[in-house]
């Protein structure tokens, strides 16, 4: 495989449930990242890691959890969901520093909360 | 803040019409300007991009100059096709990094054969 991988694509949950998404990179880059992107809104920077450590976390609430185990993985915990979370949420992974640090994209995990 | 504001849609076009998504931006210093497209299910993709001013990006027939002056990056093509249909993002970074990218509203494009 290559590029930004997500699973699950489509995910329905309840409030009181725990889950998790999952984002695998293949093209070996250090920077990686978890987007909101809700209905006529902008996208909205969720969480960033370079290098395997956070280094931005948008004011997200406590209910979003993420982890980054290595530079190719990245998984977003969720618990306690609002129906307003209800969203697409996107994995992005870039090299940070260096001449080509475009963001490449996954195709995202359309989550509903019910 | 940064911040990005693009033309409100949706835009509805004819097969082979001229299209153009303007968007204009709110910056400190000289940041890096993307346009990302966003086809039906599936995730963003780079269009296109900018790193300093008077530089144009293209890609697929799409071109966007970098405008200091008028802090715009308006997107354009000549003769659109129906699989442009597609949601398109401009966006602006302090660097070429994503951590910092800000994106506008998004506009959904429609083209009708």
């Amino acid at each position: 495989e290559t590029g930004v991988t997500q699973t699950p694509r489509h995910l329905v949950m309840g409030m009181t449930n725990k889950k998790s998404l999952k984002c695998e990179q293949h093209l070996g880059h250090n920077a990686m990242y978890w987007y909101k992107q809700s209905a006529k809104k902008p996208l909205e920077l969720m969480f960033v890691y370079s290098l395997e450590e956070r280094v931005e976390n948008n004011s997200v609430p406590s209910r979003f959890s993420p982890e980054c185990p290595n530079s190719s993985h990245l998984f977003l915990h969720l618990h306690t969901l609002q129906p307003e979370d209800s969203a697409l949420y996107l994995c992005a992974s870039s090299q940070e520093r260096g001449v080509n640090t475009e963001a490449f994209f996954g195709q995202g995990t359309r989550l509903t909360v019910v | 803040g940064d911040s990005v504001t693009q033309m409100e849609g949706p835009v509805t076009l004819s097969e082979e019409a001229f299209l153009t998504i303007n968007c204009t931006y709110t910056a400190t210093g000289y940041p890096s300007l993307f346009w990302y497209v966003q086809y039906p299910g599936e995730g963003l993709q780079l269009l296109l991009k900018a790193t300093k001013a008077d530089d144009k990006g293209s890609n697929k027939g799409f071109e966007a100059t970098y405008r200091k002056e008028t802090t715009s990056f308006h997107l354009e093509k000549g003769s659109v096709q129906v699989s442009d249909s597609a949601v398109y993002f401009c966006a602006l970074s302090p660097d070429l990094g994503a951590q910092k990218l800000v994106f506008g509203q998004g506009t959904r494009l429609t083209i009708n054969p």
